[in-house]
């Protein structure tokens, strides 16, 4: 059973555009919703993060919005650049198990120049 | 400081032969993951370690999976005997007990069964 389902499986943006990566889960119990992002050959690397509190995270030009009641949450890429062509994971954990990952499938970003 | 340190990078064998990964986790982290990464069912959670006990290996794909953590700085993923489906990169990441979420991952080992 897959509780994250992640949307597009591939997205091609032109550089300055704005990469919109989309996340949707079933588990009420989550709590924790990080994104991790993996360039080719490396493993995955905590990128930003967000906790049902709030409905949005920004840090830098990378931004988390989050819809409690509709159980979705997205990440929003401004001003996307080459160097940010990589594979971006959404995850989820419940309730005091931060780190009982479930990765949605994944989405391969290419920005081009 | 090092990362999670995990050996080998690529592996190439045969059907039916014994595989071991290793890793070394990052020193103070008390939890150990093992995932495993394909094209077709992403990342998936083998098994998690807390504490060198292993917590929950329901996802660990039938016994000819193992997987220990003699102590706290290394864990090996044994295959025996391993199987063309088994060809995917075997990640381990290690995270530090009681902090939310975040895991951090090595480098992978990528695994080809012929």
């Amino acid at each position: 059973q897959q509780q994250v389902k992640q949307s597009p499986q591939s997205l091609i943006v032109q550089k300055g555009g704005i990469s919109i990566i989309n996340c949707a889960y079933e588990n009420t119990a989550f709590d924790y919703f990080p994104w991790y992002q993996q360039f080719p050959g490396k493993g995955p690397a905590l990128l930003i993060a967000i906790r049902p509190d709030v409905s949005e995270k920004k840090e830098g030009r990378f931004t988390i919005s989050f819809n409690k009641s509709a159980k979705q949450f997205s990440l929003h890429i401004m001003d996307s650049q080459p160097g940010d062509s990589a594979t971006y994971f959404c995850a989820a954990s419940p309730n005091n198990a931060g780190n009982m990952l479930t990765f949605g499938g994944g989405t391969r970003l290419m920005v081009k120049p | 400081d090092a990362g999670v340190i995990q050996s080998p990078r690529h592996e190439v064998t045969e059907m039916g032969q014994e595989v071991t990964l290793r890793c070394k986790p990052i020193s103070g982290h008390n939890s150990l993951f093992w995932y495993r990464q394909t094209m077709m069912r992403g990342l998936e959670l083998l098994i998690y370690f807390n504490n060198n006990v292993p917590i929950d290996d329901s996802g660990m794909p039938e016994d000819r999976f193992s997987a220990k953590m003699p102590n706290a700085s290394f864990s090996t993923l044994k295959i025996q005997p391993s199987e063309p489906r088994d060809s995917a990169v075997y990640f381990c990441a290690s995270s530090p007990q009681a902090v939310s979420g975040e895991l951090f991952f090595g480098e992978g080992s990528r695994l080809t069964v012929l």
